[in-house]
């Protein structure tokens, strides 16, 4: 089935340590996305990459880094200087930029 | 700038149409969408409209855009407890690619 993989679903990050989220696609999509949910608010966005080897910071991509070495994944590393880093990670991929998103069911991360 | 306001809650009957409403301040936004959130887990796309239609209509969902008002709401009809669930709505704008999302309205349906 095609789809949007994140691992590990839950994952816990000591003080000073750097914690990396994997994303999975194969649905052949060229664009993929990072998002932060914290409760009872909307998502919003860390990086993003349209197009292999190249991806762009969001509105909070302070404390966050991502690569895009192959079109099918697009890992996100919580750095130590992400200073509240407890929340819920949604990866999505569109086709191509500008067109509808789809989200993989997450990451939750805490802090020890 | 950029904002989507929705109300926080709407409790509905079983069998019951819900409406939920979304507005939004970008005048540039080319997609808008719904999307549909159940406890722990990711985001389920229900349905878009682009930014030159008025309605959509896709099962027991209408999606109905205001673009003088911006105003969107979309309807559910004979809502079922399996419709419980946040629901988001999200507008995207053309020149940036990124999706600015509402905080989500919680939607639960009695029976």
């Amino acid at each position: 089935d095609g789809g949007i993989t994140q691992s590990p679903k839950y994952l816990f990050r000591k003080e000073g340590q750097n914690v990396t989220l994997s994303c999975e696609q194969n649905l052949n999509h060229d664009a993929m996305y990072w998002y932060r949910q914290d409760p009872g608010q909307g998502l919003r966005l860390i990086y993003y990459s349209q197009i292999v080897n190249d991806f762009q910071k969001g509105d909070i991509a302070e404390g966050y880094s991502v690569s895009r070495e192959k079109k099918e994944s697009f890992p996100l590393t919580v750095t130590s200087a992400q200073k509240n880093p407890t929340a819920f990670y949604l990866c999505a991929s569109s086709i191509a930029a500008n067109q509808p998103q789809h989200f993989g069911d997450g990451t939750r991360l805490s802090i020890l | 700038g950029e904002d989507v306001e929705q109300s926080l809650f709407l409790s509905v009957r079983e069998g019951d149409s819900s409406v939920i409403n979304c507005t939004y301040t970008d005048s540039s936004s080319t997609y808008l969408y719904w999307y549909k959130q159940e406890p722990g887990a990711g985001l389920q796309l229900l349905t878009y409209i682009f930014s030159n239609m008025d309605m959509k209509q896709d099962q027991r969902l209408t999606v109905l855009l205001n673009k003088k008002d911006k105003h969107l709401s979309l309807r559910i009809a004979d809502t079922q407890t399996g419709d419980s669930a946040i629901y988001f709505c999200a507008e995207s704008m053309f020149d940036t690619d990124k999706l600015i999302f509402g905080t989500g309205t919680r939607l639960q349906v009695f029976p």
